[in-house]
């Protein structure tokens, strides 16, 4: 089956510094990446739209100056977490949708960020 | 716009039982499509089935059923033989057509399952 990847699996940092969560598809070709945030307990909360070779699209109240999102490759996004604060403390998870599968969304094993 | 309600925050089923977990929806798009997730502990998401708005038939995968009641707007995750691993959260998601992008997930909060032994 097709597998998504997210590197680190957990991160913690000092305030101020910035960190980068990279997402890959391992065996397919994602022309769509997808991240995610979600608090303990809480559902997942869709942040932005990652499309390859194009200006990521972010949901209404996320700072895209705080989140810097980059999809470079087919198999490659990544979501740059600029200036962290402990607010930022979170659940990161990508998901990708496979060229031609519309209906399937394959989800990474998420990245908890802890800001100190 | 679209929005999933899961009005279970939480559930109990006794081992070998099984156990439903209620989903609704609320869409005006004419195609859309209804996923089942889990979530364990470890935060991974686990893709369990998939309705298609047109789908004739209910769907099934092993355990899994999706009772897709269309006219209530209600897509609801039943599980069979309930196993101790069955333990998680369960979150249901719809996909619209005419959002932005067409793969598009709005999820529900999420139903908290435990499986007694």
């Amino acid at each position: 089956g097709a597998v998504v990847s997210q590197h680190p699996s957990r991160v913690i940092c000092k305030s101020g510094t910035s960190v980068k969560i990279e997402c890959r598809s391992l065996d397919f070709q994602a022309t769509t990446m997808f991240w995610y945030r979600q608090f303990p307990k809480k559902s997942l909360m869709l942040m932005a739209t990652s499309n390859e070779g194009s200006k990521a699209t972010y949901e209404q109240g996320v700072e895209k100056d705080k989140f810097l999102i980059n999809h470079a490759s087919l198999t490659l996004s990544t979501l740059t977490v600029t200036s962290a604060h402990p607010e930022d403390s979170s659940f990161y998870i990508c998901s990708a949708g496979a060229v031609g599968r519309p209906d399937t969304q394959y989800f990474g094993p998420g990245t908890r960020l802890t800001v100190l | 716009a679209q929005k999933i309600t899961q009005t279970q925050p939480g559930m109990f089923v006794q081992e070998k039982e099984a156990v439903t977990l209620d989903c609704t929806y609320d869409t005006s798009d004419p195609s859309y499509g209804l996923f089942w997730y889990k979530q364990p502990s470890s935060g991974e998401m686990i893709f369990l089935i998939y309705q298609g708005s047109y789908d004739q038939q209910n769907a099934t995968e092993g355990r899994y059923s999706l009772n897709f009641q269309k006219a209530r707007k209600s897509a609801n995750l039943v599980i069979s033989a309930s196993q101790l691993g069955d333990s998680a959260m369960y979150f249901c998601a719809m996909r619209g057509v005419s959002s932005g992008s067409a793969r598009q997930l709005t999820f529900g909060s999420g139903t908290q399952l435990t499986v007694l032994p």
